[in-house]
């Protein structure tokens, strides 16, 4: 079964340097979720998307900005990268936006900030 | 905010018994959803189990059984004839009937040993 892909799965930037991740949720998913597990952390939820819009906002810092594509993938921006930032970013896709519906999460992008 | 609290951080189990892990939840929400998700060494956020609150049935999964107890805000995870396999983080997350991001608790480190 197809399951949710991320892009780059490993990523190192310096600080103050920008990143850009990607989502590919689940064919005939619409809704993706991204969060954010700093080492040795629980995922913390950032952001996600129904259809395309913004569809709830969590500790995202005002540095980050994401985005849903028409053909529903998501990018994660994040600029002025710090040291802080260094974490294993998940996206995270269900079949819609409803409680409760499993969220299927990918492999996660492991960004490193030097 | 909804708060999710797993009160033991670390646990070690015995190939082939049964061990629990706890979670409680704070919340005054009435209709919400409780997830148990496994996160192996491999990072990957695997969903073990889903419990609905409108449901007094306790949730079974093969294995895995919850024990939920809405009036005490409780919903404990049992592993039954623990495998290697199960070695791994597990989390307790909360997801409400109208945010559907994932709150997550600190995470329980299962250890089996053979």
């Amino acid at each position: 079964a197809a399951g949710v892909i991320q892009s780059p799965r490993h990523l190192i930037k310096e600080k103050r340097e920008t990143a850009t991740l990607k989502c590919y949720p689940i064919p005939r998913h619409d809704t993706v979720y991204w969060y954010q597990q700093g080492p040795g952390q629980d995922p913390q939820f950032l952001i996600s998307f129904y259809e395309k819009m913004q569809s709830d906002k969590g500790s995202i810092p005002d540095r980050f900005s994401a985005q849903q594509f028409s053909d529903y993938h998501s990018e994660l921006n994040m600029s002025s990268l710090e040291l802080g930032d260094s974490a294993l970013y998940f996206c995270a896709s269900s079949l819609t936006w409803g409680g409760g519906d499993e969220q299927f999460f990918g492999p996660g992008t492991r960004l490193t900030v030097l | 905010a909804q708060t999710v609290t797993q009160s033991q951080p670390e646990m070690s189990v015995q190939e082939a018994e049964t061990v629990t892990l706890s979670c409680t939840y704070d919340t005054s929400e009435n209709n919400y959803y409780l997830f148990w998700y496994k996160q192996p060494p491999s990072r990957q956020m695997i969903l073990v189990i889903r419990q609905e609150a409108y449901k007094q049935q306790n949730a079974t999964e093969n294995r895995f059984s919850v024990n939920f107890q809405k009036a005490a805000k409780s919903f404990s995870l049992k592993i039954s004839d623990s495998q290697l396999g199960d070695t791994a983080m597990y989390f307790c997350a909360y997801s409400g009937a109208g945010s559907y991001q994932l709150t997550f608790g600190k995470g329980t480190k299962l250890s089996v040993i053979p």
